[in-house]
């Protein structure tokens, strides 16, 4: 089955770092960039960037630039993206999909909901 | 970045009839390959986004064929021929032209 199977929800305190897991299946995990999203609670979608799975080069969305750290295991076959210097703005849904070149993206993970709070 | 603007941003729907959603860029979406790389995106309740149509009006696999996409430039257009319960969410075009990959803001379609 064709899926991406996302980590569990996260509560971080202000300051902290958050490290979300996004692993494929039925497919070839080198075949396809991986991108990383955001949704704030009734908030429209962010895009923050991509992360390639041969090379591990990436693209970062300038907002997120310093902060944002996406990562690939070729040993697991599974994608990695770290947030540093959490604030309650980080509060929300973040969601890997895979990218279909320039064709969109075709397969999204479940998503994980990171809630930052004191 | 460029700016995506949809409208309406509010769509309450009579099942059966057509649906008609609008997308302007703020510049123009054709790259020299003659695709303009403008997707559209369906999220549900309480579910993950789902590709609907990729490069203006190709259907990603399994969208019904009342749905359709057309536009160039800097307008774009989402149809659906006869809206059906299961097509409530919020509806949202995407650029892909250059990074950062920007969204608009959604249109929440329901049914009336």
């Amino acid at each position: 089955q064709v899926q991406l199977v996302q980590s569990g929800p996260e509560v971080k305190k202000p300051g902290a770092s958050v490290k979300v897991s996004c692993k494929p299946s039925g497919y070839t995990f080198t075949d396809y960039h991986m991108n990383w999203f955001r949704q704030a609670p009734g908030q429209g979608l962010k895009w923050m960037g991509w992360v390639g799975p041969k090379r591990g080069d990436t693209i970062y969305a300038q907002n997120f630039q310093g902060r944002v750290t996406m990562t690939r295991d070729t040993s697991t076959r599974t994608f990695y993206m770290e947030l540093r210097g959490l604030t309650s703005g980080d509060t929300a849904v973040y969601y890997c999909a895979r990218d279909w070149a320039y064709r969109g993206f075709d397969l999204w993970g479940q998503g994980t909901t990171v809630t930052v709070s004191s | 970045d460029i700016v995506l603007t949809q409208s309406p941003l509010s769509l309450p729907v009579t099942p059966g009839e057509p649906a008609s959603i609008s997308c302007r860029s703020s510049q123009s979406l054709l790259d020299t390959t003659g695709n303009n790389y403008l997707h559209w995106y369906l999220q549900k309740p309480g579910q993950s986004p789902q590709l609907l149509i990729h490069l203006t009006s190709n259907r990603a696999s399994g969208v019904p064929d009342r749905f359709s996409g057309s536009g160039s430039g800097t307008e774009y257009t989402l149809k659906i021929r006869r809206v059906q319960a299961e097509d409530v969410g919020v509806y949202y075009c995407m650029q892909a032209l250059q990074a950062p990959y920007t969204f608009g803001q959604g249109t929440k379609l329901d049914i009336k």
